[in-house]
């Protein structure tokens, strides 16, 4: 299947600091792509959709001047953690789909990012 | 959407065979049915899809009744390596899904 790559795999920064979190498809394009949380032993949590070019989609409850994500490229999307504070800590991870030609729902996710705020 | 209910935890042993139905009541015609396996500190890994009847790949087997209503991933003979967590998705094709994960099966493979 195709390729998503999460970059870093692991982060540790200090509080108050901002982390950018880059998730790129290697192999195909990207139209869409989807940042989750997850929590420990829980599933995971849809926090925004990114559309290239476009500004991206937030759910309820997430704050959007908190986690900067960018779409700048059909290959790239970036998440940034701004102000980091340690209950951010968690594990975000990635998914891209192809576009509105794509034949099925299948989505690529990255391996994931733990940050870890202290 | 349509929602998905799947049991919260299943145990096993190696050598056997196991399978995990998630129920999907309000399917819709073009929805597909997909599932994912997740390994601790890891991105969900795609395992298979399907839209109707039977469709195998060389890890699992995914069986879809006529109503499809619910499906049924199957793992022959599991190995310790399959404990994960896995999680059964439906949606439709093209530009409007968005993945979306319900709560998900932890399996357990005992030696």
């Amino acid at each position: 299947g195709a390729v998503v790559s999460q970059h870093p795999s692991r982060v540790i920064c200090k509080s108050g600091t901002s982390v950018k979190i880059e998730c790129r498809s290697l192999d195909f394009q990207a139209t869409t792509m989807f940042w989750y949380r997850q929590f420990p032993k829980q599933s995971l949590m849809l926090m925004a959709t990114s559309n290239e070019g476009s500004k991206a989609t937030y759910e309820q409850g997430v704050e959007k001047d908190k986690f900067l994500i960018n779409h700048a490229s059909l290959t790239l999307s970036t998440l940034t953690v701004t102000s980091a504070h340690p209950e951010d800590s968690s594990f975000y991870i990635c998914s891209a789909r192809e576009g509105q030609g794509a034949r099925n729902t299948e989505a690529f996710f990255g391996q994931g990012t733990r940050l870890t705020v202290v | 959407l349509a929602k998905t209910t799947q049991p919260i935890s299943m145990d096993s042993y190696e050598g056997q065979e196991v399978n995990i139905t998630c129920s999907h009541n309000n399917i819709a015609t073009n929805d597909y049915i997909t599932w994912y396996q997740q390994f601790p500190s890891q991105g969900p890994r795609f395992i298979i899809q399907g839209y109707k009847t039977k469709v195998t790949n060389e890890v699992a087997s995914l069986f879809i009744p006529a109503d499809r209503k619910s499906s049924t991933l199957s793992l022959p003979r599991v190995s310790l390596s399959d404990t994960a967590v896995y999680y059964c998705l439906v949606g439709p094709p093209g530009g409007s899904y968005i993945p979306t994960f319900g709560r998900g099966t932890s399996l357990i493979v005992h030696p």
